[in-house]
């Protein structure tokens, strides 16, 4: 198994308070991406990054950030937290991101509930 | 803008047949295909890819058909097992944006 440990794996927490997950990898893979899980979305892509210091958006950005500082560490940052952010989220690894094909390599999630 | 879709959110087979998924795509830009599976409480789990240039891959009791002119590609599950009992993804991307795209997943019980 991929060396993914994604912190903390559930939480629970209030209307506007920020949160801020982590995903720690061990494979020095260059590529790493974070995901929200909803019914009937299947998995839909937050942000990426392809180096250190170096993100992108994906397709459902609006209200997150990210940073990554380390190449082990990657984090997702949910400023002032909405119901409509609850979700369960995965963070993903690769080696290389584009020009090959290769999968990517999910952590075990964190199951976060706005209330 | 789903650009991959899974239709049959859920499958029920019994165990020793064959399980066929399905999963269609609009994006003709994509020219990787892969297929994951996942527990509840884990996250996906990588089980077989398929390039725009094959049309099948195989992998022990899992294979991949793809149609491209159809947009098309379905999973081959041959004999089910109680352990495939998981929900399948369907995901693609294109060799230069690297991103991938999902659909939304067919959930598969296998029944004694």
């Amino acid at each position: 198994d991929a060396g993914i440990t994604q912190s903390p794996r559930h939480k629970v927490t209030e209307t506007g308070t920020p949160v801020t997950l982590r995903c720690h990898q061990t494979e020095n893979h260059r590529y790493m991406y974070w995901y929200r899980q909803d019914p009937g979305h299947g998995l839909r892509l937050i942000h990426y990054s392809y180096g250190v210091k170096d993100t992108d958006k994906g397709e459902v950005s609006d209200g997150y950030s990210v940073s990554r500082s380390k190449t082990e560490d990657f984090l997702l940052t949910l400023e002032s937290a909405t119901s409509s952010q609850t979700s369960v989220y995965f963070c993903a690894i690769s080696k290389q991101g584009t020009g090959v094909e290769q999968p990517q390599h999910f952590g075990d999630g964190t199951r976060l509930s706005i209330l | 803008d789903q650009q991959v879709k899974q239709n049959s959110p859920s499958l029920s087979v019994q165990e020793g047949r064959i399980s066929i998924l399905n999963c269609d795509y609009t994006n003709s830009m994509f020219d990787y295909f892969l297929w994951y599976k996942k527990y509840p409480a884990e996250g996906p789990t990588f089980l077989i890819s398929i390039s725009s240039i094959k049309d099948k891959n195989e992998d022990g009791r899992f294979t991949v058909f793809l149609n491209k002119s159809a947009k098309h590609l379905s999973l081959h599950i041959v004999p089910s097992q109680p352990g495939d009992s998981a929900v399948y993804f369907c995901a693609a991307s294109a060799r230069d944006w690297g991103k991938l795209q999902f659909g939304a997943g067919t959930q598969v019980v296998v029944t004694p």
